[in-house]
């Protein structure tokens, strides 16, 4: 029972626009999420976090919604550059973290 | 980098062995957890240690099992392996638990012939 979804397995976009990630989760409970993105043959490695009591946190070029009633969120990247292409993981944090089954992305130049 | 360290890089073994996975945290991190990452399962969770203490289990089967060690590293042995058993494994660390951001290691690719 998959309680951390990403329901795209990829997404491409063109270099210099936006990328949109999202992924859902069933637990209300849940209240600590975190994106990671990993390049093949490396671990994940962190991108941001968002507690619920916040539904926005930047860094750089990176943005991440929480929509707590949706049980939802998304990971904004912009723009988006060809570096940026790797398979990018949602994780809820209950002192494990539980995974979504990842989106690849890739940034066409 | 990191600064989670994870060794071997590649491990090619048969059915019924038995394997020692060694992970090296980050310094000053006492929490470290185990992930298996297989096709089908995508990233799961196994297990976590903090302080050398056994703090939470995942979906670990009998097999296997962990420990972590005074100075900090930990390892996990996996035996009686599987075909099933080949996959991705990630130690990850942490300064403690929740909430601390988790830092992966680069991972064991475990092939199972």
């Amino acid at each position: 029972d998959q309680q951390v979804k990403q329901n795209s397995p990829s997404l491409s976009v063109q270099e210099g626009r936006i990328s949109i990630l999202n992924c859902d989760y069933t637990n209300s409970m849940f209240d600590y999420f975190l994106w990671y993105k990993k390049y093949p043959a490396e671990g994940p490695t962190f991108l941001i976090s968002i507690s619920s009591i916040k539904d926005k946190n930047e860094d750089g070029r990176f943005t991440v919604f929480l929509n707590k009633s949706a049980k939802h969120l998304s990971l904004h990247i912009v723009p988006s550059q060809p570096g940026d292409s790797a398979v990018y993981f949602c994780a809820a944090d209950t002192g494990k973290l539980i995974f979504g089954q990842g989106t690849t992305l890739q940034v066409k130049p | 980098d990191s600064g989670v360290t994870q060794t071997p890089k590649h491990l090619i073994t048969a059915t019924g062995q038995r394997v020692t996975l060694r992970c090296s945290p980050r310094s000053g991190d006492l929490s470290v957890y185990w992930y298996q990452q297989s096709l089908d399962q995508g990233l799961q969770f196994l297990i976590q240690y903090y302080n050398g203490e056994e703090r939470a289990k995942g979906n670990i089967l009998e097999r296997f099992s962990a420990q972590q060690f005074p100075d900090l590293h930990s390892e996990l042995n996996l035996s009686s392996l599987e075909l099933g058993d080949s996959a991705l494994y990630f130690c990850a660390s942490s300064v403690e638990s929740r909430t601390d951001t988790q830092y992966f290691g680069p991972g064991t690719r475990l092939t199972v012939l």
